[in-house]
Formats: structure tokens, C-alpha cells, sequence
């Protein structure tokens, strides 16, 4: 079946670590999209990438870091810089002008 | 002030009851209007998607976008436990990839 993989599903982080969370797709599509969910503030847009090697910054980028090696794979490492990292991050892929996303299961980070 | 306003809820109402959700919006360059629904500890899935103004209906959800009134709603009738789920809307300009999403509204069906 194609979709979306977000692993892990919970992960833990000490202060002052970095920590990288995947995300693969098998729906061939162009697109792919970090957003960080907190309680009542929404989805708001870390990164995104429309292509292979190219990717650009959301509304939220600092403290966070991507690449987009592969058509398949977007992860995001969540770096120290990153002063408040406890959230639910979802990953999300599209086909190029399309407006349906099409959504992982979410990972939620903790800061211990 | 956020491109996007929803109001979070909570909002918990019987069950068979007509639900009605709302957004309102301040840029006019939006086109494409979205509805996602998100049950706990899930990603969000697509649930009806409308272009510029008008109506749109899919069995028991109707979307609806005022563009004149910047405002978009979702209705729900004959509302239904399994309908229990945070909904979001998103919308987008022509021509943009990534769509903007409002803050969610948190809905619970009561039996």
C-alpha cells in the first residue's frame, strides 16, 4: 500500500541534543512538508521541499534542519538551537499543484 | 493577526445534531479551500475540497466558501460519534504549493 512512514512514533530528547525524524513516501510525489502541530496553534510549516535537492523555509524554520536526498525521503533533524521542541510533527507529501496532502501518522517529540 | 482564524473549541454537541465549523481568512488570493479531519494521535486525511466560491456536498458534509466574506464552513449533519476528531481548514493561492492551515477545532459527538 503507498504512503506515508514517520518513524519513531515517540522519541525522547535530551536538552542540548540533536535528534532526526524520517520521513519516507512510496507515492511518488514531488513535494514534501514538515509541520509542527502544537495544542491550539494548528499546523504550522517548518519546510518544505518541491524537488530533489532544493527545499525551502516555512514559517517556523529556525533550529530545525532537512534535506531531501532522494525523491522518497525528507527527514528533519531537530537541533539544539531548537529552544522549545516538545510537539507532534507530521510529515506530508503532495503531487506537484495538487491540493490534497497526504499525511503520516506523526511523531511526538519530547524534551526530557 | 493569523492569515487564517478557527475557532479551537472545544465544541461538543449530541449526537444527530447539525455541527457547523468556520474560518475566516484575511488574503483575497486565496482559491482552493480544504477541510482535514484528524482523529487523536493521527495525521490529518483530506475530507472535502472546494474552488473559489460556492457549495459542495458529500453525503452528510456540506462545505461551503463566501468569498465576499472571506469565511468558509464546514456542516456536518446527522452528526455521528466516529465524528468525534479535531477539524482544519486550509486553504492556498493559485499558483502556491503550500497551504495555510487554521489552528483546529477540537468536535466531540456525544451519544
Amino acid at each position: 500500500d503507498g504512503g506515508i512512514t514517520q518513524s519513531p512514533k515517540y522519541l525522547f530528547r535530551k536538552e542540548g541534543q540533536n535528534v532526526t525524524l524520517s520521513c519516507e513516501q512510496n507515492l511518488n510525489h514531488d513535494a514534501m512538508y514538515w509541520y509542527r502541530q502544537d495544542p491550539g496553534q494548528g499546523l504550522r510549516l517548518i519546510y518544505y521541499s518541491q524537488i530533489v535537492n532544493d527545499f525551502q523555509k516555512g514559517d517556523i524554520a529556525e533550529g530545525y534542519s532537512v534535506s531531501r536526498e532522494k525523491k522518497e525521503s525528507f527527514p528533519l533533524t531537530v537541533t539544539s538551537a531548537q529552544k522549545n521542541p516538545t510537539a507532534f510533527y507530521l510529515c506530508a507529501s503532495s503531487m506537484a499543484g495538487m491540493n490534497s496532502y497526504t499525511f503520516g501518522s506523526g511523531t511526538r517529540l519530547t524534551v526530557v | 493577526q493569523k492569515e487564517v482564524e478557527q475557532d479551537p473549541g472545544p465544541l461538543s454537541v449530541p449526537e444527530g445534531a447539525i455541527v457547523s465549523l468556520n474560518c475566516t481568512y484575511s488574503n483575497s488570493a486565496f482559491q482552493y479551500f480544504m477541510w482535514y479531519r484528524q482523529y487523536s494521535r493521527k495525521g490529518p486525511e483530506l475530507l472535502m475540497y472546494t474552488y473559489s466560491s460556492g457549495n459542495k456536498e458529500d453525503g452528510r458534509f456540506t462545505a461551503q466558501v463566501d468569498k465576499s466574506s472571506k469565511y468558509i464552513s464546514l456542516f456536518i449533519r446527522d452528526s455521528q460519534p466516529s465524528d468525534s476528531a479535531t477539524y482544519l481548514c486550509a486553504m492556498r493561492t493559485q499558483g502556491a504549493q503550500k497551504l495555510v492551515f487554521g489552528q483546529g477545532t477540537r468536535l466531540t459527538i456525544n451519544p
